[in-house]
């Protein structure tokens, strides 16, 4: 088992939708929770962190965390073309920062 | 700097040699990560310095691959008898310190072809 899963996609969502991505972890002591984009060829840039259990906002990305069910989202709100990349989800556990594969999204005009 | 250097940007070498990457963290940061990235995939965990400790080399593939940091500053990863499978981008990143919270700021990377 991966330590971080992601579903690799492609998601393509419609402009002005909602995007969900989703991330699960095996490491039950992890501590924190992180969501990165890299467009492509180029580097990962952090969009938000989270280690409380629940939701937080930043703009119009929100994470979502549930350390019963080690499961973290992503939701991005009103999505725009410009939000078309691969995003990474990455978790601080005992073994240190461990990241998924990545899902690679589309927003579609 | 304003953020993590790394050099050379490219590297091209043939199986069997030697080749060495250099990162230049963040000044003041602590934490210096290397991490591999091959086509597609996502950022494979290499090893990692905090400040003086000894580094988590829990990551390195093989005994080919060896990192230091020197002065708690400048990292240079080595890749000894290169093999085609070696071929990814490696990534360098940073943070203030590693406890796991603080932002990690990644550099643009070095590409890696062994031919």
């Amino acid at each position: 088992q991966k330590e971080v899963e992601q579903n690799s996609g492609p998601l393509s969502v419609p402009e002005g939708a909602i995007a969900s991505l989703n991330c699960t972890y095996s490491d039950r002591g992890s501590q924190s929770f992180f969501w990165y984009r890299q467009y492509s060829g180029k580097s990962p840039e952090l969009i938000m962190f989270i280690y409380s259990n629940g939701d937080k906002e930043d703009g119009r990305f929100t994470a979502q965390l549930n350390k019963a069910s080690q499961y973290v989202s992503l939701l991005i709100r009103d999505s725009q073309p410009s939000d078309s990349a691969t995003y990474l989800c990455a978790v601080w556990g005992w073994s240190g920062m461990r990241f998924g594969a990545g899902t690679r999204l589309t927003v579609k005009p | 700097g304003a953020g993590v250097s790394q050099s050379p940007s490219n590297k091209v070498t043939e199986k069997g040699k030697d080749v060495e990457l250099r990162c230049d963290p963040i000044s003041g940061h602590t934490a210096l990560y290397w991490y591999r990235q091959s086509l597609g995939q996502g950022l494979e965990f290499l090893i990692y310095f905090q400040g003086n400790s000894a580094p988590d080399k829990s990551g390195l593939p093989s005994d080919r691959f060896s990192a230091e940091r020197t002065g708690g500053s400048v990292s240079t990863l080595t890749i000894q008898r290169t093999q085609q499978e070696d071929s990814a981008v490696y990534l360098c990143a940073s943070s203030l310190e590693n406890r796991g919270v603080e932002t990690q700021y990644f550099g643009p990377g070095t590409r890696l072809l062994v031919l």
